[in-house]
C-alpha cells in the first residue's frame, strides 16, 4: 500500500538554529502533502498545507517565516524550523494522499520528534 | 467538516470486541467517516473509512447508523498493541485530503 516516510525520526539541535525535516511519498506522487504538529497529551494540529511547484498555505497562528516549506517535488516536501527555540519542541508529522481515485485514502508518516535545547 | 464527538477513554479485555462510538450529527450528505488510531510517539494509522452503508476489513469494522448521525467502529478481537488513541474524523471524501483531528479516545486493551 502506499507509504508515506519522514525523516529524521529524532532530532535535538541548539537554539538558534535551523532544521529541516523531509516528508517523502514513496511508492506514489503527492501534489499536496500537510504538516501537522503535535504537542504531549494534545491533539494534532494542522500548521500548513504544501503544494508543489507553488507557496504553501498556512494555518491562522503558525508564523510562514519560521515554519518554511518546500515542495520542490511530487513526492518530497521539507517543513524547516528557523531559528528554534524550546518551545518549538514538539512532534511533526506530515501526511498525502495518492491521486483522486485511489481510495481517498490519507496516509501518514511516521512523525519526527523535535527537541530544541 | 462537522465536528464528532468520542468518549474521552475506554477499556476493553484482550481478545474481546472493542466498540467505539462516535457522535456526528451534522454530518452532511457528501461527508465520510474515518477512522485512525496513534500508538505512542507515531503517526496516526489509517483504519477504515465509509459513506453510509456498513464496511470491514482486515483491521475493523464500521457500523454507521440509518441516519448517519453516528458511527461505531469495532476490532473485533483486540490485542495489546490496539492500546492507542483513536480518532473519528468527518470530511468531504473529495477535498484534497486535510484532516482536523479531535481529542480522541484513548483506548486501553488490558489483559
Amino acid at each position: 500500500g502506499a507509504v508515506v516516510s519522514q525523516h529524521p525520526s529524532r532530532v535535538i539541535c541548539k537554539s538558534g538554529t535551523s532544521v529541516k525535516i523531509e516528508c517523502r511519498s514513496l511508492d506514489f506522487q503527492a501534489t499536496t502533502m500537510f504538516w501537522y504538529r503535535q504537542f504531549p497529551k494534545q491533539s494534532l494540529m494542522l500548521m500548513a498545507t504544501s503544494n508543489e511547484g507553488s507557496k504553501a498555505t498556512y494555518e491562522q497562528g503558525v508564523e510562514k517565516d519560521k515554519f518554511l516549506i518546500n515542495h520542490a517535488s511530487l513526492t518530497l516536501s521539507t517543513l524547516t524550523v528557523t531559528s528554534a527555540h524550546p518551545e518549538d519542541s514538539s512532534f511533526y508529522i506530515c501526511s498525502a494522499s495518492p491521486p483522486a481515485g485511489s481510495g481517498n485514502t490519507i496516509y501518514f508518516g511516521e512523525g519526527s520528534w523535535l527537541t530544541v535545547v | 467538516d462537522a465536528k464528532t464527538t468520542q468518549p474521552t477513554s475506554m477499556d476493553c479485555a484482550e481478545g474481546r470486541a472493542a466498540n467505539l462510538p462516535c457522535n456526528h450529527s451534522t454530518i452532511s450528505g457528501n461527508e465520510y467517516v474515518y477512522w485512525y488510531r496513534q500508538i505512542h510517539s507515531q503517526g496516526p494509522q489509517y483504519i477504515i473509512h465509509g459513506l453510509k452503508n456498513n464496511e470491514t476489513n482486515e483491521m475493523a469494522s464500521l457500523i454507521i447508523t440509518e441516519d448517519r448521525k453516528s458511527s461505531t467502529l469495532i476490532l473485533p478481537h483486540a490485542t495489546l498493541r490496539d492500546t492507542a488513541v483513536y480518532y473519528c474524523i468527518v470530511r468531504v471524501g473529495t477535498s484534497y485530503g486535510k484532516l482536523t483531528f479531535g481529542q480522541g479516545t484513548i483506548l486501553t486493551v488490558h489483559p
